[in-house]
């Protein structure tokens, strides 16, 4: 079936460091991808997607391109700031199924000044 | 942007007690909602999806008369978890979409529940 791997967490960085959080995926067909973010007390909110191979999503700095030949659709922050702390949700959509998400664990980010 | 309210936020009740959980679209009309549950270091797993004005259908391996769902207007889905044990203790989050497509699919901020 359909799944999503993302790295384990939590990830603890110093302002302006680079992120990198990795998400791999299995699914039949060809999914739309999706980044989700959630910061402290709220709810999950679309942060960037890509809908076929070589998309690259791009939203508030943060990247992530959808490789098919790797399965992957990881996440990257050239500087990160405090404010992106938060817990990151890498997450698919398989067409054929609805438009339910298929969601990874979720990866904590702590960004220290 | 669209909101969507989810409430409680966090809920503790006793063993064999019933607690229900609201989730409402404040500026859209949610044709479809999703309810999911979340165990510590665990994927979002989704549990059903309503339709508004039709039963919800749930995933494999949830129980239906335990997690009751309600669709009854544009702007309101309720999630009901009846006669609550321990094991129901987890996570809760909702998620509605507006007309169109996936990208149109908001949050609830979840609901936390703890049966002791």
């Amino acid at each position: 079936g359909n799944s999503v791997t993302q790295m384990e967490g939590p990830v603890t960085l110093s302002e302006e460091a680079f992120l990198t959080i990795n998400c791999t995926y299995t699914a039949t067909g060809y999914p739309s991808l999706f980044w989700y973010v959630q910061y402290p007390g709220e709810g999950l909110q679309l942060l960037l997607k890509a809908t076929k191979a070589d998309d690259k999503g791009s939203n508030k700095g943060f990247e992530a391109t959808y490789r098919k030949e790797t399965t992957s659709f990881h996440l990257e922050k050239g500087s990160v700031q405090v404010s992106d702390s938060a817990v990151y949700f890498c997450a698919l959509s398989d067409h054929q199924a609805g438009t339910a998400l298929i969601f990874g664990k979720g990866t904590t980010l702590s960004v220290s000044s | 942007g669209a909101v969507v309210s989810q409430h409680p936020s966090r809920v503790i009740c006793k063993s064999g007690t019933s607690v229900k959980i609201e989730c409402r679209s404040l500026d859209f009309q949610a044709t479809t909602m999703f309810w999911y549950r979340q165990f510590p270091k665990q994927s979002l797993m989704l549990m059903a999806t309503s339709n508004e004005g039709s039963k919800a259908t749930y995933e494999q391996g949830v129980e239906k008369d335990k997690f009751l769902i309600n669709h009854a207007s544009l702007t309101l889905s309720t999630l009901t978890v009846t006669s609550a044990h321990p094991e129901d203790s987890s996570f809760y989050i909702c998620s509605a979409r507006d007309r169109g497509t996936i990208e149109k699919l908001f949050f609830g901020s979840g609901t936390q529940l703890s049966v002791l």
